[in-house]
């Protein structure tokens, strides 16, 4: 079956560094990819999205590529803030039908 | 905006209770889906309907049932609550059946079951 796995946390930063989150999916197919963030106390949000290989998704200063030679999704940020630290979540449908596969999420923490 | 809401950010209930986790979404979306977030373990999915008074399981539905009786409203239902139930509650829609589709999540529920 489908499957997401993402680097395990925490990653711990100091402002202003560069951020890599890796991700790399096991899916048949054309996957759409996404990545959500979900702050303290807060549910998840869409961070960004790719729906076909070599899109490039991209807000809030965060890019993560659709790789499918290489199945992989990481994400990146080149300066992060304080204001970042949260969980991510890559994840992946498979088709219209298809739930949302998660990974297992991977917590930020940024210190001034 | 898509808002989804969910009744109550926090609830604590007792040991054989009936408890309700409501769910309301504004934007006429579809689909609806409940999942439980746990450390270590992610989000997992419990329960999902693709129409009014659809249902389907999903990945743990064991010590759950669901109710969509209005198109905005997914209700998730611990028919009698156990302290294993205790968890983060997360309800999300989604408007159709694109793969590319986005889905929306609410704030969450914390539930603690005494």
């Amino acid at each position: 079956g489908d499957s997401v796995t993402q680097m395990e946390g925490p990653v711990t930063l100091s402002e202003e560094a560069f951020l890599t989150i890796n991700c790399t999916y096991t899916a048949t197919g054309y996957p759409s990819l996404f990545w959500y963030v979900q702050y303290p106390g807060e549910g998840l949000q869409l961070l960004l999205k790719a729906t076909k290989a070599d899109d490039k998704g991209s807000n809030k200063g965060f890019e993560a590529t659709y790789r499918k030679e290489t199945t992989s999704f990481h994400l990146e940020k080149g300066s992060v803030q304080v204001s970042d630290s949260a969980v991510y979540f890559c994840a992946l449908r498979n088709s219209g039908y298809s739930t949302l596969t998660f990974g297992k999420g991977t917590m930020l923490l940024v210190s001034p | 905006d898509v808002k989804v809401t969910q009744s109550s950010r926090y609830l604590v209930k007792r040991t054989g209770e009936k408890v309700f986790l409501e769910c309301v979404q504004d934007m006429d979306h579809e689909n609806m889906f409940w999942y439980r977030q746990d450390p270590g373990l992610g989000l997992r999915l419990i329960y999902f309907s693709y129409d009014v008074k659809m249902k389907e399981k999903g990945d743990i539905p064991e010590g759950y049932s669901v109710s969509r009786e209005k198109k905005e409203r997914f209700s998730l239902i611990l028919e009698s609550a156990s302290t294993n139930q205790t968890s983060m509650y997360l309800c999300a829609s989604r408007p159709g059946l694109e793969r590319t589709d986005t889905q929306y999540f609410g704030p969450g529920t914390r539930l603690t079951v005494l």
